[in-house]
């Protein structure tokens, strides 16, 4: 069974704070790792990584995979208030179906 | 481009009732999966669709029930309410395996059983 661990549950900071969240999985057939931002409401697509090694960045995220370690990080730099959410990571292996982990809460104070 | 929509976007229902939440979404994607969230976890997969016809079940499928009898519609069903299904509920889609995008989730709806 794929499975998904992030960590750490929650954390807080102040803004201009870097924060790495991390997460690490068990799959049989991997084809993607996923990051997604987590507000009020529904998801927001972040990233998809799919290789190892190699870094994707928006703005002030980034986000890198680790294929023979199994597991991903996400930073963020010069954090602010609204980078205040739920940061989930999730695993898409055969069947295109995703696999959640159970989500870093962020708490960011001015 | 609507998305994803989902409706009603909050329900509370009695122990035993059965409502449907309805899910459409106008990007002619393949995919489509309905996914509950509980207080402070992460999504847990009901059930999905690989296409108009067809349908599997994911992790957590017992007390539902779904159909895909076009593209856009992805109806979930509860038949008997019970208090272990007060929960968020995601309808998402997708393009399909090779999809750079992720999902797209619809908004959500609110689902309280007592």
């Amino acid at each position: 069974e794929d499975k998904v661990v992030q960590s750490p549950l929650s954390l807080v900071v102040h803004e201009g704070d870097t924060v790495t969240l991390n997460c690490s999985y068990e799959v049989t057939n991997f084809r993607s790792l996923l990051w997604y931002k987590q507000e009020k409401k529904a998801p927001t697509f972040l990233f998809m990584l799919t290789s190892s090694g190699i870094e994707k960045k928006s703005g002030r995220l980034s986000s890198i995979l680790d294929k023979k370690e199994l597991f991903s990080i996400l930073n963020i730099t010069a954090t602010q208030t609204g980078d205040s959410a739920v940061y989930l990571c999730a695993l898409k292996a055969a069947g295109n179906k995703l696999t959640f982990g159970g989500g870093t809460r962020v708490l960011v104070k001015p | 481009n609507a998305g994803v929509t989902q409706t009603p976007k909050f329900r509370i229902l009695k122990i035993g009732q059965s409502m449907t939440l309805q899910c459409t979404q106008d990007m002619n994607h393949n995919y489509m999966y309905w996914y509950r969230q509980d207080p402070g976890m992460g999504l847990k997969l009901i059930y999905y669709s690989v296409g108009a016809g067809i349908t599997d079940k994911g992790e957590v499928p017992n007390g539902y029930n779904v159909s895909r009898s076009t593209t856009e519609d992805f109806p979930l069903r509860l038949e008997l309410a019970a208090p272990s299904q007060t929960s968020v509920y995601f309808c998402a889609s997708s393009q399909g395996q090779e999809s750079n995008y992720g999902y797209t989730f619809g908004s959500g709806t609110r689902l309280t059983v007592v």
